[in-house]
């Protein structure tokens, strides 16, 4: 059973980074077929996608957020992190993490997620 | 980016009813479109991939069609535990976007 756990601060200072960390079980993050991807949501509002990474370590960014995410793969420990810089309050939302599936004919689909996290940016 | 637009945003149904949801592309994503279930403080859960394949263990009565920018989400007998907000996705190019939402309450 594929599982995927979030963790990190629930609350960030504004101008600081916030950084998650996406612990996998029962799969491996360097076995080949899987995109490893964050999504956000804000209270009340729908799901944005943040970015993708590839066990390469290849990664992908919503051009929205290209400037402040960094996403980061250690294979060792099988979990991946999300970084964003100068946060403000328009970051504050649940973060998610999720297993991609890349299928043979192109399709790929968010399979598994985590449970989220509420990170909120305030002083 | 590739828009998505939901319709409707919301609508209320009742146990047994046919529910039909569309989800409209700004442009041509072939079958690359995904939808997924969301209750209340749980994360999404996937229901259909590639417009009308069945994720293993959604019940049949969950289906999917379209290709290019229309899309259909189908619910052929609501059941109680049906009631959620339902999204769809574009997966055919980067950045991935998800419509709005669909909120299906009880009537």
């Amino acid at each position: 059973q594929v599982q995927l756990q979030e963790s990190g601060p629930g609350l960030v200072k504004p101008s600081q980074t916030l950084s998650l960390t996406c612990t996998v079980s029962g799969a491996s993050i360097n076995s080949g077929g899987y995109y490893w991807s964050w999504i956000r949501q804000p209270a009340g509002k729908g799901l944005e996608w943040i970015g993708r990474m590839y066990t390469s370590g290849s990664t992908n960014y919503n051009p929205s957020l290209r400037s402040r995410v960094t996403i980061l793969v250690d294979t060792s420990e099988n979990q991946f992190s999300l970084k964003l810089s100068s946060v403000t309050a328009a970051d504050t939302a649940v973060y998610y993490c999720a297993r991609v599936w890349r299928g043979d004919y192109g399709e790929t689909y968010f399979d598994y997620w985590g449970q989220g996290t509420l990170v909120t940016v305030s002083s | 980016d590739i828009q998505m637009t939901q319709s409707p945003s919301s609508l209320s149904a009742s146990v047994g009813d046919r529910v039909t949801i569309t989800c409209r592309a700004s442009q041509s994503i072939s079958g690359y479109l995904n939808w997924y279930q969301q209750k209340p403080g749980k994360a999404p859960k996937l229901l259909i991939y590639a417009a009308y394949r069945l994720q293993g263990g959604v019940p049949s009565r969950f289906s999917g069609s379209g290709s290019g920018t229309d899309f259909t989400l189908t619910i052929s007998s609501l059941q109680p535990e049906d009631f959620a907000i339902y999204y769809c996705q574009q997966s055919h190019s980067t950045p991935w976007t998800f419509g709005q939402g669909t909120k299906v309450e009880i009537k």
